[in-house]
């Protein structure tokens, strides 16, 4: 069955640190895994979007690493701001199936002053 | 939000009254998708859209019914509405299968 696991569940951390969020998959045939920011009460924004051959990539504070052979990601948050705060949903694409965007749970980071 | 409105934004409605929630997009992109989001689980798609008059049923299919009629329009029905139907419900846009999906403010519905 395809899933998609995150962890932590939550996580809280103070401003200006740095923190690791984990996605693991069992999505098969890959396509692409994504990964997006979701605040309370609104709808997910992309932040990322990988593809099998790409190892890492970065948009602002936010890095992405996946691994496919393993079939991990992860993603960096680097000097955590306040408005970091929000849920961090990790997404992955099936080859050839429209309809087949697999959601993890996601993870809840809530960054203090 | 990437042209995508969703609308109402919140409805309280009673159960077994039919409800009909709307998503509009300006972006012409062809797929267009329905989900809801319940505490404990990821997104969980409802139905989807890959053209005019051209639906297919997610996983959570079961008491929801879709149309569109134009590009822009994508309208999600509950014909009788149920307290586990209550959720957020978002809508989706995607030019192609494998492009960012763009996802609306969503609608938050209570079924009492």
């Amino acid at each position: 069955k395809n899933q998609v696991e995150q962890s932590p569940q939550s996580l809280i951390i103070l401003e200006g640190k740095n923190c690791t969020l984990q996605c693991n998959y069992t999505v098969s045939p890959f396509s692409n895994l994504r990964w997006y920011k979701q605040d309370t009460g609104r709808g997910p924004v992309s932040l990322t979007i990988m593809t099998f051959s790409e190892n890492t990539k970065s948009n602002g504070r936010y890095t992405a690493t996946l691994d496919a052979d393993t079939k991990q990601s992860s993603l960096h948050i680097t000097a955590s701001q306040l408005s970091d705060s929000a849920s961090y949903i990790c997404v992955v694409s099936a080859l050839r199936n429209t309809d087949k965007l697999i959601f993890g749970t996601g993870t809840r980071l809530q960054v203090f002053p | 939000d990437a042209g995508i409105t969703q609308s109402p934004r919140h409805k309280v409605t009673e159960t077994g009254t039919p409800v009909t929630l709307r998503c509009h997009q300006t972006e012409n992109h062809r797929y267009m998708y329905w989900y809801r989001q319940d505490p404990g689980h990821g997104l969980r798609l409802i139905h989807y859209s890959y053209g005019v008059k051209d639906t297919d049923k997610g996983e959570v299919s079961d008491g929801y019914s879709v149309s569109r009629s134009k590009t822009e329009d994508f309208l999600l029905t509950l014909e009788s509405a149920t307290s586990s139907q209550t959720s957020v419900y978002f809508c989706a846009i995607q030019r192609g299968q494998d492009t960012e999906a763009f996802f609306g403010q969503g609608t938050r519905l209570t079924v009492v």
